[in-house]
C-alpha cells in the first residue's frame, strides 16, 4: 500500500525557515518523480516543484512563484522527500502536500498534508 | 503559464447528470496525449485522482465518473450523481509544468 506521511509543519514568523519531510512507503521510491503541492485555506492547490526519478538524475523544477526560496530534495536511502522553505511570507500559509507523480503528468497519491502558518 | 478556467459552482439533483468544464488558455494536448487530469476533494481531505489523460478512469473510481475533451476544452461528467459526490473538483494540466484550475464546487439543488 502506497503511503505518504508529511511532517514538520507549524507556526513560523515571517522571514523564517522551515523544513518539511514526507516519508514514503509501499513503492520503489527511486522510480518516481515526487512533488510538493500546497493549498491555502479555501483556495485551489498550487504546484510548488518536482524532483525527478533516478532515471532522470533527480533533477528539480520549480514553480516560478517559489523558485529561489524553496528547495526540494530527497533521501533515497530512507525514502524521504524534503521541502526546505526560506524567507517565508504570510502568503505561504497553506496546507502542504507531498504527492507521487505518475509518469511525469499527474499525482496519483497524496499525503494527508501538513499545515504551515506564517505569522508574527 | 497555462491558466485553467472552471466555473465556481454547479448545483445538481441526486440521480441527475453533472457536467463540469475546464478550459485551458492554450492547448494541453500533444499528438499522443491529452494532458488534462481531474481530482475530487472533500472538506478536510487531500485531493483524490479521478481521471487522467482526459478520459482514463483512475484505479478504484466508480464508472459513473467519466472525462472527455481535447485541445483547450475538457469535461468531467458524473452520471448519476450520488450524495457521496458532493465535493470540489479540480482540473490539472501537465503540458507545461503543472497548474490547477480554481475548482468547481458541486452542490445539491
Amino acid at each position: 500500500e502506497v503511503k505518504l506521511l508529511e511532517s514538520g509543519g507549524g507556526l513560523v514568523q515571517p522571514g523564517g525557515s522551515l523544513r518539511l519531510s514526507c516519508a514514503a512507503s509501499g513503492f520503489t521510491f527511486t522510480d518516481f518523480y515526487m512533488s510538493w503541492i500546497r493549498q491555502p485555506p479555501g483556495k485551489a492547490p498550487e504546484w510548488l516543484g518536482v524532483i525527478r526519478n533516478k532515471a532522470n538524475g533527480y533533477t528539480t523544477e520549480y514553480n516560478p512563484s517559489v523558485k529561489g526560496r524553496f528547495t526540494i530534495s530527497r533521501d533515497n536511502t530512507q525514502n524521504i522527500l524534503y521541502l526546505q522553505m526560506n524567507t517565508l511570507r504570510a502568503e505561504d500559509t497553506a496546507i502542504y502536500y507531498c504527492a507521487r507523480c505518475m509518469g511525469i503528468d499527474y499525482f496519483d497519491y497524496w499525503g494527508q498534508g501538513v499545515m504551515v502558518t506564517v505569522s508574527s | 503559464d497555462i491558466v485553467l478556467t472552471q466555473s465556481p459552482a454547479l448545483a445538481v439533483s441526486l440521480g441527475q447528470r453533472a457536467t463540469i468544464s475546464c478550459r485551458a488558455s492554450q492547448s494541453v494536448s500533444t499528438s499522443s496525449y491529452n494532458l488534462m487530469h481531474w481530482y475530487q476533494q472533500k472538506p478536510g481531505e487531500q485531493p483524490k485522482l479521478l481521471i487522467y489523460d482526459a478520459s482514463n478512469l483512475a484505479s478504484g473510481i466508480p464508472v459513473r465518473f467519466s472525462g472527455s475533451g481535447s485541445g483547450t476544452d475538457f469535461t468531467l461528467t458524473i452520471n448519476p450523481v450520488q450524495a457521496d459526490d458532493i465535493a470540489t473538483y479540480y482540473c490539472q494540466q501537465s503540458r507545461e509544468l503543472y497548474t490547477f484550475g480554481a475548482g468547481t464546487k458541486l452542490e445539491l439543488k
